[in-house]
């Protein structure tokens, strides 16, 4: 596997389910971030980890969890979501979060909450 | 709070047309990222500016920036289906705290007709 990879790629959970999406990236990178794209809205960064420390939450609602258990792997727990959370969740990665480097893109995840 | 505008949101045109798509911030920023997204799929960098004058080309695209203006352009010359995708362009700056912060304009969705 090559650059930044998200699974699972699609998702439909109900509101009450527990779900969790995954993103691992192999370019050497030690920050990694989610975003949030919705139709219509322009992409709303959610979390952002550098070296496994969470150093923004872009004042996320707590029925979004993330995970970094190292620099290469970065988990978003889901719990209770509401319709209005459905939409293409990116994951990405840079060298580092704290310098302007370039941001690799992983190919998202479709969720669609019913 | 940094703000990017893109315009126009939609675009459509003729093959072999020439058109350009605005991207305005509102603030001074460190780079200025082009990215191109096709329907489901993730990012795909076009272009980093990263100074004053910066012209980048690739093919059919032409990116440039004015930071005096705080303005950057993309520019498409004699246009082609295969360019039919949505454009973004994301200002990178330092945010409140220590992390650098891409904000994202609306995207501009680019559809060439034969």
């Amino acid at each position: 596997e090559t650059g930044v990879t998200q699974t699972p790629r699609h998702l439909v959970m109900g509101m009450t389910n527990k779900k969790s999406l995954k993103c691992e990236q192999h370019l050497g990178h030690n920050a990694m971030y989610w975003y949030k794209q919705s139709a219509k809205k322009p992409l709303e960064l959610m979390f952002v980890y550098n070296f496994k420390e969470q150093t923004e939450n872009n004042s996320v609602p707590s029925r979004f969890s993330p995970e970094c258990p190292n620099s290469s792997h970065l988990f978003l727990h889901l719990h209770t979501l509401q319709p209005e959370d459905s939409a293409l969740y990116l994951c990405a990665s840079s060298q580092g979060a704290t310098g302007p480097y370039e941001q690799y893109f992983g190919p998202g995840t479709r969720l669609t909450v019913t | 709070e940094l703000k990017v505008e893109q315009n126009p949101l939609f675009l459509s045109m003729q093959e072999g047309k020439n058109y350009t798509i605005y991207c305005n911030y509102s603030t001074t920023s460190d780079r200025l990222y082009w990215y191109r997204q096709d329907p489901g799929k993730s990012l795909e960098s076009l272009f980093v500016l990263l100074s004053n004058g910066a012209v980048k080309q690739e093919g059919r695209l032409m990116a440039s920036l004015d930071t005096k203006a705080r303005l950057s352009t993309l520019h498409i010359t004699a246009a082609v289906h295969d360019l039919s995708a949505t454009y973004f362009c994301a200002v990178d700056m330092r945010s409140g705290g220590s992390n650098y912060k891409l904000t994202f304009g609306k995207g501009t969705l680019l559809t060439v007709n034969p």
